[in-house]
């Protein structure tokens, strides 16, 4: 079977640094992506890992190390628009994805 | 990166209808698929639109409950047949062209009531 694991909450201030961490165990793996998804919102594109090693877009950072079946999320500065939900998902060549249950980030003043 | 239109954005219907959902994306695509979210919970797939062929469906997930077509590269539908109010969810199509980004775009959602 296919498996995904990431914690289900975290809070952080607004400014701070947050990593959310991300698990799996699945068959043909072929990457890993992060979405973001606000109450009420279509889950929104943020990264993607294909490759071990980190992937930078602005504020947002991902890592993946298939050796250890394991990513993380990095957000820094954080804001607080960046509270949501975030989702880790595994690809396999076909494209479709299996999400994680999701890490609700509340950002704090 | 494709843009993708859903209709419904939403809909309250009784026990036993059925209710069909489009999705339409802008640009031809390779893979179409369809999620639900279940109220505070994650995306579950449903299935793999194939153009011009039977969607292949995952585990716990039928044709006789889902029906789904593809007649193109840009358009899918669902429906979602003789509804209970488990069926009450956010129902999303997305798009997938692999690429040098490897992104799957989501629709905005429908999200069904049943009563």
């Amino acid at each position: 079977g296919q498996s995904l694991e990431q914690p289900s909450e975290v809070t952080a201030v607004e400014g701070a640094i947050v990593q959310i961490n991300c698990t799996y165990q699945t068959s043909g793996f072929y990457g890993l992506s992060w979405y973001q998804q606000h109450d009420g919102g279509a889950p929104t594109f943020l990264s993607y890992n294909g490759l071990d090693g980190l992937e930078e877009t602005g504020r947002f950072s991902s890592f993946l190390s298939r050796s250890d079946s394991y990513g993380y999320l990095l957000l820094q500065e954080l804001q607080m628009k960046d509270s949501a939900s975030y989702f880790c998902a595994v690809s396999s060549n076909t494209g479709k994805l299996i999400f994680g249950q999701g890490t609700t980030l509340q950002v704090k003043p | 990166s494709a843009v993708i239109s859903q209709k419904p954005s939403r809909d309250i219907c009784q026990r036993g209808t059925s209710l069909t959902i489009q999705c339409q994306v802008d640009s031809q695509v390779t893979m179409m698929f369809w999620y639900r979210q279940q109220p505070g919970q994650s995306l579950t797939l449903i299935a793999t639109a194939n153009q011009g062929s039977e969607a292949t469906y995952e585990s716990g997930f039928v044709i006789d409950k889902f029906p789904i077509s593809r007649p193109n590269l840009t358009f899918s539908t669902l429906t979602v047949s003789n509804m209970s109010p488990e069926d009450s969810s956010i129902y999303l199509c997305s798009a997938y062209d692999r690429g040098l980004t490897d992104t799957q775009y989501f629709g905005p959602g429908t999200r069904l009531t049943v009563l």
